[in-house]
């Protein structure tokens, strides 16, 4: 089946720091590539999102691109921020019965210091 | 804004006990999904509803139920608490329709099975 490999967290990055988060899938057609965040105490929020190959999803200055060739989605952002400090989740769609189902990878957990 | 709200942000129970968690979404949304977050594991899905009355198994039903009887509610029934399912619980909605729409999430329930 469909599946999402992130890199492994904790990251720990400094402020201002350039912040790149490895996201790999494996899945048959064409799925939708997503950037998930989850902010302490809350749920998830959709970060940003690619509908095709070459496309480029951006959102709050975090930026990620659907690489057909080599089957990644890897979230990039240029200076983080204390207030980025969160759990980010990589997903890709499927659809199931007329819905569209997420299929998430593990989450990688991001701590920015002042 | 689409408001996704969930019965409890903490919940703790015993073993044996039948656990009923309860979402509630405003926004006229067709689809609701149950999810578990685990450490490690990111989110998997439970069951998801694409109507009132309909339901189809995710990924892990086993040892869960679920109920929407209204279009706004979709409720999580843990027949007989086990410590194993000692986890976060997300909700989550959406529109149907053709290609993706976004799902919105609620706020978790952290449920612990004493």
């Amino acid at each position: 089946g469909n599946s999402v490999t992130q890199m492994e967290g904790p990251v720990t990055l400094s402020e201002e720091a350039f912040l790149t988060i490895n996201c790999t899938y494996t899945a048959t057609g064409y799925p939708s590539l997503f950037w998930y965040v989850q902010y302490p105490g809350e749920g998830l929020q959709l970060l940003l999102k690619a509908t095709k190959a070459d496309d480029k999803g951006s959102n709050k200055g975090f930026e990620a691109t659907y690489r057909k060739e080599t089957t990644s989605f890897h979230l990039e952002k240029g200076s983080v921020q204390v207030s980025d400090s969160a759990v980010y989740f990589c997903a890709l769609s499927e659809t199931l019965q007329g819905a569209q189902k997420l299929v998430f990878g593990q989450g990688t957990r991001l701590t920015i210091n002042p | 804004d689409v408001k996704v709200t969930q019965s409890s942000r903490y919940l703790v129970k015993r073993t044996g006990e039948k656990v009923f968690l309860e979402c509630v979404q405003d926004m006229d949304h067709e689809n609701m999904f149950w999810y578990r977050q685990d450490p490690g594991l990111g989110l998997r899905l439970i069951y998801f509803s694409y109507d009132v009355k309909m339901k189809e198994k995710g990924d892990i039903p086993e040892g869960y139920s679920v109920s929407r009887e209204k279009k706004e509610r979709f409720s999580l029934i843990l027949e007989s608490a086990s410590t194993n399912q000692t986890s976060m619980y997300l909700c989550a909605s959406s529109l149907s329709g053709w290609g993706y729409n976004e799902q919105f999430f609620g706020p978790g329930t952290r449920l612990t099975v004493l």
